[in-house]
């Protein structure tokens, strides 16, 4: 079945770098996504990855994806206390296009 | 301002009185979804629409009923709410139903059921 998973809860010290994990499932999902929640607020999407691409630098964001092991990561660079969030993994149903996001991962930046 | 739109943002109510959740987009999308966030389970959809008239369940659809009678809306019935339905709900809405179509969350609205 369907099923995506990271880790709960990362800190980090500001300025250092951060990396999120996620393993996914479904081998035909195409396109492979990260979202930020910041508090009280909804979903925005952060970037995304064709399952064609190993790799997306976007600023201070690089995914890198690891078909094989399927595999997802996030690392975030120079990270700020505005960083502070929470990040979802989510990948795309291959059939209906729903996303199926992972349980989020807490990012905390200490100053 | 391209948006989604969700009403209430705060709601607390009593087992089995009956509540709508409204949600309204401006961009003229063709699908529509809800979802449910709970604590370490991530976000996980209840129903969605690929366009007016069109609706199907996700994930979690029980206890919940949808329409989409325009475009511009998808509202979320819950006829007789339980406390298990206490949750942050989430509105979103995308140009149409496939990979790589960005969606766009409205900002939750919490609900609360005793």
């Amino acid at each position: 079945g369907e099923d995506v998973e990271q880790s709960l809860f990362l800190s980090v010290r500001e300025g250092d770098s951060s990396v999120i994990n996620c393993t996914y499932t479904d081998s035909s999902s195409t396109y492979l996504y990260w979202y930020k929640q910041e508090p009280g607020a909804g979903l925005q999407l952060l970037t995304y990855i064709f399952s064609n691409m190993d790799m997306k630098q976007d600023q201070r964001l690089t995914v890198l994806l690891n078909k094989k092991d399927k595999h997802l990561s996030l690392r975030i660079a120079d990270t700020q206390t505005g960083d502070s969030a929470i990040y979802f993994c989510a990948e795309s149903n291959s059939n209906t296009g729903k996303l199926i996001f992972g349980q989020g991962t807490t990012l905390q930046v200490k100053p | 301002e391209a948006q989604v739109t969700q009403n209430p943002r705060y709601l607390i109510t009593v087992t089995g009185k009956k509540l709508t959740v409204t949600c309204s987009q401006n961009m003229n999308h063709e699908y529509m979804s809800w979802y449910r966030q709970d604590p370490g389970l991530g976000l996980r959809q209840i129903y969605y629409s690929m366009n007016v008239e069109v609706t199907d369940k996700g994930d979690v659809p029980e206890g919940y009923k949808v329409s989409r009678k325009e475009k511009r809306n998808f509202p979320l019935i819950l006829e007789s709410p339980s406390p298990n339905q206490t949750s942050l709900y989430f509105c979103a809405s995308s140009l149409r139903n496939g990979r790589g179509y960005e969606q766009y969350f409205g900002p939750g609205t919490r609900l609360t059921v005793t």
